[in-house]
């Protein structure tokens, strides 16, 4: 069946550590997306992928890192420059538009402790 | 800036109630609004609207857009426990970019 993986579920992350968060699309989806939702906050924007080896910074990029090597694969990295990681992130995909509305992953959570 | 602004923000109901969830946007070249639910992760699809006052409807709920206005509605009929979620409104705008702008959301609580 076709969809978009998000690992792993729940990550816990140091102060001063990288982590990377990973998501796997097997939809053929030209554009990808990373949001990051805190309470009360609704989604937000972090980095957008159209294309293979090309991807824009969203709202809130800053402290936060992306490739986009292969069509199926877009990891954000979260580095220690990110103040307040502590959120629910969410990997989504679509076909270049939202014409057909996104596919989201199951996101992952991340606390820093 | 673009911004897309929901309400209330939550909601506490009975079950067999009605329920208007709201959300007003203001973006550059309107292209399309979206309706997902969120009830543990990954929020599914229930809308896309593009055109004025056209009704879409599946099953209990409903949704329409006013392009003038710059809003639009969802109404969840026969509330069931099962409704309770966080309701999410987005809204494309221009580039063709297919990002979407995300209200807050509305956290929706249908006691039985």
């Amino acid at each position: 069946d076709g969809g978009i993986t998000q690992s792993p579920k729940y990550l816990f992350r140091k102060e001063g550590q990288n982590v990377t968060l990973s998501c796997e699309q097997n939809l053929n989806h030209d554009a990808m997306y990373w949001y990051r939702q805190d309470p009360g906050q609704g989604l937000r924007l972090i980095y957008y992928s159209q294309i293979v080896n090309d991807f824009q910074k969203g709202d809130i990029a800053e402290g936060y890192s992306v490739s986009r090597e292969k069509k199926e694969s877009f990891p954000l990295t979260v580095t220690s420059a990110q103040k307040n990681p502590t959120a629910f992130y969410l990997c989504a995909s679509s076909s270049g538009t939202a014409n057909y509305g996104y596919t989201f992953g199951s996101g992952t959570r991340l606390t820093v402790v | 800036e673009d911004k897309v602004v929901q309400s209330p923000l939550s909601l506490v109901v009975h079950e067999g109630d009605t329920v208007t969830l709201n959300c007003s946007y203001e973006v550059t070249n309107f292209r399309s609004l979206l309706w997902y639910k969120q009830e543990k992760k990954a929020p599914t699809f229930l809308f896309m609207l593009t055109s004025s006052g056209i009704e879409k409807k599946s099953g209990r709920l409903s949704s329409i857009l006013d392009k003038k206005e710059l809003f639009s509605i969802l109404n969840i009929t026969a509330t069931q426990t099962g409704d309770s979620a966080i309701y999410l409104c987005a809204v494309e705008g221009s580039g063709n970019t297919g990002k979407l702008i995300f209200g807050q959301g509305t956290t929706l609580q249908v006691k039985p």
